[in-house]
């Protein structure tokens, strides 16, 4: 059974960061992209950042890009989100999700919060 | 970026009613669309992908269909289960944009 365990979130202050990680179990990690995906409240779905199986390709959303950093242990099947300056309208639930292939999120974890307030 | 746009974003039916779902993309993403359903408090779980294609353990009430810039998502009769939110989501091209969903209520 797959399963995904998020971690690290958690109330930080604007400007501050974060650091979540994702724990993987019941599949071959090294062989699935990774994905962490946000939700705010009473909103859609926002994907944030994708690597790759291998960890060589990584992509990110604008909003997003420059601040935060994906990455991969494929030796401890974990996944990471390196979260800095952060801003008021990065506070959501962050989930991960695996993609076996053409961005389809078929497994999801049950997501971290992350607030960021002063 | 694609923008995804759902319709309607909320409507009322009841159990073993068929509901339909529209999605429209900004441009055409051929068959590179995805939809979830999203229970209260819960992860979204993915229901079909590639438009059509049933996820695997996904009952066959749930039927997708479309390609280029419109889909829909059709339940042909509705489970209590299945009172909750749904969204489409484009794997064409980044950023991987969800439309804002639609949410499923009881009449």
């Amino acid at each position: 059974e797959v399963q995904l365990l998020e971690s690290g979130g958690g109330l930080e202050q604007p400007g501050g960061s974060l650091r979540l990680s994702c724990a993987a179990s019941g599949f071959a990690f090294s062989t699935y992209g990774m994905n962490w995906v946000r939700q705010s409240p009473g909103k859609g779905p926002e994907w944030v950042s994708s690597i790759s199986g291998s960890g060589g390709v990584k992509s990110y959303a604008d909003s997003v890009k420059g601040r935060f950093t994906i990455s991969r242990d494929n030796g401890k099947d974990t996944l990471f989100l390196q979260m800095n300056s952060l801003r008021v309208d990065d506070t959501a639930v962050y989930y991960c999700a695996t993609d076996p292939g053409g961005m389809v999120l078929d497994n999801w974890g049950q997501g971290t919060q992350v607030i960021v307030s002063s | 970026d694609i923008q995804m746009t759902q319709s309607p974003s909320s409507l009322s039916a009841s159990a073993g009613d068929r509901v339909t779902i529209t999605c429209r993309a900004s441009q055409s993403i051929s068959s590179h669309l995805n939809w979830y359903r999203q229970k209260p408090g819960k992860a979204p779980e993915v229901l079909i992908y590639s438009a059509s294609t049933l996820q695997s353990g996904v009952p066959p009430r749930f039927t997708g269909s479309g390609s280029g810039t419109e889909f829909t998502l059709t339940i042909g009769s509705l489970q209590p289960d299945d009172f909750a939110t749904y969204y489409c989501q484009q794997s064409y091209s980044i950023p991987y944009a969800f439309g804002q969903g639609t949410k499923l209520g009881i009449k």
